[in-house]
């Protein structure tokens, strides 16, 4: 079956300006991740859904930052007025359940900021 | 709170040569413990889990992992490198099946010279 989907794969950007960054998760997964994987460093958890409602949004990094999911499905992250140091990968994930579930991660999409 | 560390950001091993990679974690109740493995250019995909039970858990691709608890350690190895095992290897724990959000380690990157 089709496993999670984000787009863009790539975008560059300008500073200051906004993105949005979509998430296709697997049909039927409840839970969805948001993560940030930068040069060098581990990923960084950024917010989980679970269903529509976002109980943690402890790792956005700045109010900059803000994400929604749709009809349990769809997430989008939004990046307010960018800056260099946003310019990372930011991997989508989705498991069946939260907790022992496998998360299946997309292939990520390489933000860079000029 | 929980936390992983990875011994080592960069491994290089010889084909056929065994494969170690090092994970320690601190959890203040029974983990379940992860590692991932990351192609260039790909999202991560699930190598092995461990949740309860047998402490030597297999995965996928021949690797294998030990939870040792009295040391907080599950050290990821493989008998026999080949030249498709090249990528970069995370380790990741929760704390149990409450918990929807992994910690990650900064990754190993194995190279496999010929």
């Amino acid at each position: 079956g089709a496993g999670v989907s984000q787009s863009p794969s790539n975008k560059v950007t300008e500073k200051g300006k906004d993105v949005e960054l979509r998430c296709d998760p697997i049909s039927g997964h409840t839970a969805l991740y948001w993560y940030r994987q930068s040069l060098g460093q581990g990923l960084e958890f950024l917010i989980y859904f679970q269903g529509n409602s976002a109980p943690d949004k402890s790792g956005l990094p700045s109010d900059r930052f803000s994400a929604e999911r749709t009809g349990g499905s769809v997430s989008t992250l939004t990046i307010q007025r960018t800056q260099q140091e946003d310019s990372a990968v930011y991997l989508c994930a989705s498991s069946r359940d939260r907790g022992y579930s496998p998360l299946h991660f997309g292939n990520g999409t390489r933000l860079t900021v000029t | 709170a929980q936390s992983v560390t990875q011994l080592g950001s960069h491994v290089s091993v010889s084909e056929g040569a065994l494969v170690l990679l090092r994970c320690n974690y601190s959890s203040s109740v029974p983990p379940y413990l992860f590692w991932y493995v990351q192609y260039p250019n790909q999202g991560l995909q699930l190598l092995l889990k461990y949740t309860t039970g047998a402490t030597l858990v297999k995965g996928i691709n021949g690797f294998e992992a030990e939870f040792k608890k009295s040391e907080t350690s599950f050290h990821l190895t493989k008998p026999s490198a080949h030249m498709s095992d090249a990528a970069e290897y995370f380790c990741a724990v929760s704390e149990g099946s409450n918990d929807y959000k992994l910690s990650f380690g900064a990754g190993t990157t194995v190279t496999v010279r010929a």
